[in-house]
C-alpha cells in the first residue's frame, strides 16, 4: 500500500494567517491526490481533488499543489471556519490511502 | 439533493458481527460505486471497500478480506457494510461515501454519511 505522511501533525495558527500543509507520497503518485478536511464529530469535506481542483463551493483561499511524491495544501488567509483536522488521500493505487492528518488549532 | 443516510449507533460483543445500513437518495443509485471508510476514536480515516451497485462487483483490501463484506440492494438504493469476528479495533464511526465520478477507480469521496458508531466491547 502507498504511505502518505504529512506534516505538520499539528499547527496553531491565528484568524488570516497563511497555512501550508505537506503530504508526502511512498512512491510516485502522479496528481492523483485530494484534500479533506473535517470538523470534530462530522464527516469529511472533499476540498481539492487530483492536487489541485478546488471542488465546488469550496472557497478561493483553498489551493493546492504537487505531483509525484510531494504535494502541499495552502489556506491563503484562514477564516475561523478553517480550524479542523486535514487529511489527504492518493487515489493513484489500490487501495486508496489516507495521511494521518493535520490538526489546525487555533493560536 | 444527494443524501445518504446511515443507520444507527451499535453496541457489539467481542466475535459478533455487525451490519450497517446506508440509504441514499438524489441520485441514479446504480450510476456511481459506493465506498466504506471507518475512523477510530481519535484516528485517521481507512478505506474499507467499495461496491459497484449496478454489477454487485466490490473491492475490498487484504487487510479486510474474509470478513468484511460489501452489498447492495439496488431496489431501495441502499447499500450495507458487515464486518465479522469483531474486536475491540473495530470501534469505530464507520462512514458511507460516494465518489464525486462514476467509474472503477473514482476514490475521492464527495458525499457521505452521517457516519454509524459501532462499539466493540465485553
Amino acid at each position: 500500500d502507498i504511505q502518505l505522511t504529512q506534516s505538520p501533525s499539528s499547527v496553531a495558527a491565528s484568524v488570516g494567517d497563511r497555512v501550508t500543509i505537506t503530504c508526502r507520497a511512498s512512491q510516485d503518485i502522479n496528481r492523483w491526490l485530494g484534500w479533506y478536511h473535517q470538523k470534530p464529530g462530522k464527516a469529511p469535506k472533499l476540498l481539492i481533488s487530483a492536487a489541485s481542483n478546488l471542488q465546488s463551493g469550496v472557497p478561493s483561499r483553498f489551493s493546492g499543489s504537487g505531483s509525484g511524491t510531494d504535494f502541499t495544501l495552502t489556506i491563503s488567509s484562514l477564516q475561523p471556519e478553517d480550524f479542523a483536522t486535514y487529511y489527504c488521500q492518493q487515489t493513484s493505487s489500490f487501495p486508496p490511502t489516507f495521511g494521518g492528518g493535520t490538526k489546525v488549532e487555533i493560536k | 439533493q444527494v443524501q445518504l443516510v446511515q443507520s444507527g449507533t451499535e453496541v457489539k460483543k467481542p466475535g459478533a458481527s455487525v451490519k450497517v445500513s446506508c440509504k441514499t437518495s438524489g441520485f441514479t443509485f446504480t450510476d456511481y460505486y459506493l465506498h466504506w471508510v471507518r475512523q477510530a476514536p481519535g484516528q485517521g480515516l481507512e478505506w474499507m471497500g467499495n461496491i459497484n451497485p449496478n454489477s454487485g462487483a466490490t473491492k475490498i483490501p487484504q487487510r479486510f478480506q474474509g470478513r468484511f463484506t460489501v452489498t447492495s440492494d439496488a431496489s431501495i438504493s441502499t447499500a450495507y457494510m458487515e464486518l465479522r469476528s469483531l474486536g475491540s479495533d473495530d470501534t469505530a464511526v464507520y462512514y458511507c461515501a460516494r465518489p464525486d465520478c462514476s467509474g472503477d477507480d473514482c476514490y475521492s469521496s464527495l458525499y457521505w454519511g452521517q457516519g454509524t458508531l459501532v462499539t466493540v466491547s465485553s
